[in-house]
This record gives C-alpha cells, sequence and structure tokens, in this order.
C-alpha cells in the first residue's frame, strides 16, 4: 500500500514563527505536492516537485517554500506565520509509470496560526 | 483564469443514483479526475477520464465530453457511507492537478 505520512495532525503556532511541514512517501513516487485546503476554496496547490532539488510554484506560493533533498521526503516551510495561513495542509505523491493518474495523499496537518 | 464548477451541495435517498456535474476552464487539458474525501480524511482517487465517454468502476460511473469542458461522476446505487465530499480535478500539466471547490453528498435513509 501506498503511504504517505505527515510530520503532524495538529499544529498551533504564533505569528512570525518559522513553520516546517513534513511529508514522506514509501513508494518511490517522483511527483511530490503540497495543497491547502479550505472550506468553500477546495484543495488549491502551493508547490510541487518533480524530482529531488526540483520546485515549481502552484497556484498560490507567496509566503511559502519548500524543500526536497531526498525523493521520499517534500517539506513546507512558513518563512513568517501568518493567521491566513491558518489551513488544512494536505501533502500528496505520485508515480511517472505510465497510466498512472493518481494522487495519493496523507492525512494531512491542521495548521492554526494564533 | 482558470476555474471548475460543480454544485456545492447534494442530497439524495439511499439506493438511488445521483449526478455530480463539473464545467471546467482551464489553460490545458489533459484529463479529468474524481476524488472522494470524508469528513477529517484524505482524499482518495476515484477516477480518471482522458477521451470522451463513461468510465465504469463499480458503482461508480465517471464521464468526460471535451468538446463541452464538461464531465460527470454517476453514483448509483447510493450507500450512506457514499455521504463525503467529492472533487472534480483537471490535469492541467502533467501530474499537475486543479480542483474544483467540491460537492458535498448528502445520503439520506
Amino acid at each position: 500500500d501506498v503511504k504517505v505520512t505527515q510530520s503532524s495532525r495538529y499544529l498551533v503556532k504564533r505569528t512570525g514563527e518559522k513553520v516546517f511541514l513534513e511529508c514522506v512517501q514509501d513508494m518511490d513516487h517522483e511527483n511530490m505536492f503540497w495543497y491547502r485546503q479550505d472550506p468553500g476554496l477546495g484543495l488549491r496547490l502551493i508547490y510541487f516537485s518533480y524530482d529531488v532539488k526540483m520546485k515549481e510554484k502552484g497556484d498560490i506560493p507567496e509566503g511559502y517554500s519548500v524543500s526536497r533533498e531526498k525523493k521520499e521526503r517534500f517539506s513546507l516551510i512558513l518563512e513568517s506565520a501568518s493567521t491566513n495561513q491558518t489551513s488544512m495542509y494536505l501533502c500528496a505523491s505520485s508515480s511517472n509509470l505510465a497510466g498512472n493518474y493518481e494522487q495519493y495523499f496523507g492525512p494531512g496537518t491542521r495548521l492554526t496560526v494564533t | 483564469g482558470q476555474s471548475l464548477e460543480q454544485p456545492s451541495e447534494v442530497t439524495a435517498v439511499e439506493g438511488a443514483i445521483v449526478q455530480i456535474n463539473c464545467t471546467y476552464q482551464t489553460s490545458g487539458f489533459y484529463g479529468l479526475s474524481w476524488y472522494q474525501q470524508h469528513d477529517g480524511g484524505a482524499p482518495t482517487f476515484l477516477s480518471y477520464n482522458a477521451l470522451d465517454g463513461l468510465e465504469e468502476t463499480g458503482r461508480f460511473s465517471s464521464f468526460l465530453s471535451r468538446s463541452d469542458s464538461y464531465g460527470y461522476l454517476l453514483l448509483q446505487e447510493l450507500q450512506m457511507k457514499d455521504s463525503a465530499s467529492y472533487f472534480c480535478a483537471a490535469e492541467t500539466g502533467a501530474n499537475n492537478l486543479f480542483f474544483g471547490t467540491g460537492t458535498r453528498l448528502t445520503v439520506i435513509p
């Protein structure tokens, strides 16, 4: 079974803090993604990566950065957390194998910034 | 800009059939996916349509019309456990998805 794990289910941080969200997948997937999910807005792509040390901006990258030093691990960084970054953060991974269209999601991290 | 439109809420009776529509407007399009998400859970993949037509997987079917920029998810023989949110997602680049805002399906007895 594909497994995507995220470092925390719940996280509370203060405004201005640097926040690290970690994601690990165990299926040797090439692609990894970070989304945020807010009520009424669906899932919005923050950043994605197609390979180690490679990153691409998604639809809402402002205020975020990412790091992918190893194939299995993709980190989301909030350089200076703000209250409008309170959200559910979902990590996903997928394979480049032909005919594969599925993204596998982690359980999510609910981040509250106070 | 890009957009995927789907109804925000749908209610249906157990045992019935329900159709969730999705219209899309994207800068690139490779195919349409559907994901299910139960409250407190992670989204899980249901189906993908790259070509026009109907794809069937058990009680769930998904349809795509590229000429109409339209697709739908059809759920048959509804069960209480089908109560969840359903998201359509357009593949706009290799493995890159743009999600709709989701449809909350409530199945009632």
